[in-house]
């Protein structure tokens, strides 16, 4: 069965601060990955995807398939980088989310 | 954009009465489309995956006879929760995919069910 672990509900840091939103993925396979983001009162948007290998918004996440993770990343955080952030995996039409991790960013 | 809408937005209904939720895929065709709940500051629960013109696949410990998803169309799911109960309360979001095997999910703005 594939999972995905968010280790962290909660997560703040100040602004202008590096943050990492861990994501583990538990899937033989080779998954295709996905992080959303869900501000305020807004609805879930994708953010990026591991096939794509862009950079969204200053955010990169780069697919470890030794560690199976695949962590977000921003080197210098913005206070409207404030959210929700799910990690999704798919595979053969089944999505499966994460639990979350909302970032505060601290001015 | 691809761009997904639910109807109506917020809803009230009275404990034993049937409800029906709305998901369109406005300007593209939707091969699959997906139900959650979503509780406050949580995260988001599968219910089900509907692929068009099949019977939808429910996740573990979802009613399927209270939770009755219909995707009878590339543009449009309905999701109906039948004898609502007040347990029955949250928010309800869908989205769609274009392709069956994998790819991009578009969310709508989910609708938010209280039943009285």
């Amino acid at each position: 069965a594939q999972r995905v672990t968010q280790p962290e509900k909660l997560l703040s840091v100040f602004k202008g601060a590096p943050v990492e939103l861990k994501c583990n993925y538990s899937y033989s396979g080779s998954p295709e990955l996905f992080w959303y983001v869900q501000y305020s009162r807004q609805r879930l948007q994708l953010l990026l995807r591991h096939i794509s290998r862009e950079s969204i918004k200053g955010f990169t996440a780069d697919l470890n398939k030794g560690e199976t993770s695949f962590h977000l990343k921003k080197p210098f955080a913005q206070e409207e980088d404030s959210a929700m952030y799910y990690c999704a995996l798919q595979n053969a039409g089944k999505s499966t989310f994460g639990d979350g991790t909302t970032l505060t960013v601290k001015p | 954009g691809a761009v997904v809408s639910q109807h109506p937005s917020w809803v009230i209904c009275k404990s034993g009465t049937s409800v029906k939720i709305e998901c369109r895929s406005l300007d593209f065709q939707a091969t699959t489309m997906f139900w959650y709940r979503q509780f406050p500051k949580q995260s988001l629960m599968l219910m089900a995956t509907s692929n068009e013109g099949s019977k939808a696949t429910y996740e573990q410990g979802v009613e399927k006879d209270k939770f009755l998803i219909n995707h009878a169309s590339l543009t449009l799911s309905t999701l109906t929760v039948t004898s609502a109960h007040p347990e029955d309360s949250s928010f309800y979001i869908c989205s769609a995919r274009v392709g069956a095997g994998g790819g991009e999910q578009y969310f709508g703005p989910g609708t938010r069910l209280t039943v009285t």
